[in-house]
């Protein structure tokens, strides 16, 4: 059974630094495309960032670039969200996504979510 | 950047009815567009993908359509537990989401 568990939400002062974990198993971890995902209070959906299944491969979203950096650890089945100098914008719920083998494509499975709220 | 549009914002349905969901691209993004499923307080499930092929578990009356910019989401008798938020996105070029539909009881 394929499953991600994000860790790692919660308060934070504006421009402050959080770290988003993601731990899967079920699957061959390396294999796979890895995304993140935010979701604001009562809001749409906003893909954040990707990394390829190499690593060598990184995208992020306008909105995050040059503030997140998102990375994986094939030995430990887990991809990371490195966030600094947050927003109050960027409060959301952040899900872990698994993408496809050879590009992202589309979402599936995701984890449940973690939380992080950038407040004063 | 490609923006989608889903039309409905809201829809309100009875159980056992067939309704439609549409969705919108911007520029044309040929088969690559999925479908995602939310319930309050749930992630996102996936439905469908390349437009048209159910994800596996998924049930039969569920089906997507179309290509280019035009997609629909058909849930072909609606079911209780069918009543959620509905999302398009597409994977053409990066990848971007629609605002949603959301299903609620009649």
């Amino acid at each position: 059974q394929v499953q991600l568990v994000e860790s790692g939400g919660g308060l934070v002062k504006p421009g402050g630094s959080l770290r988003l974990s993601c731990a899967t198993s079920g699957f061959t971890f390396s294999d796979y495309y890895m995304s993140w995902i935010r979701q604001a209070p009562g809001r749409g959906l906003e893909w954040v960032s990707y990394i390829s299944s190499t690593g060598a491969s990184i995208y992020y979203a306008d909105s995050v670039k040059g503030r997140f950096t998102i990375s994986r650890d094939d030995a430990k089945n887990s991809v990371y969200l490195q966030m600094n100098s947050l927003r109050a914008e960027d409060t959301a719920v952040y899900f872990c996504t698994r993408g496809q083998s050879r590009s992202i494509g589309w979402f599936d499975p995701w984890g449940q979510g973690t939380m992080v709220t950038v407040s004063s | 950047e490609i923006v989608m549009t889903q039309s409905p914002a809201t829809l309100s349905v009875s159980p056992g009815q067939r309704v439609t969901l549409s969705c919108r691209a911007s520029q044309g993004v040929d088969t690559n567009l999925a479908w995602y499923q939310q319930k309050p307080g749930q992630a996102p499930r996936l439905l469908i993908y390349g437009a048209s092929t159910r994800a596996t578990g998924i049930p039969a009356r569920f089906s997507g359509s179309g290509s280019g910019t035009e997609f629909t989401l058909t849930i072909s008798s609606l079911q209780s537990e069918d009543f959620a938020v509905y999302y398009c996105q597409q994977y053409n070029y990066y990848y971007t989401f629609g605002q949603g539909t959301k299903l609620e009881i009649k």
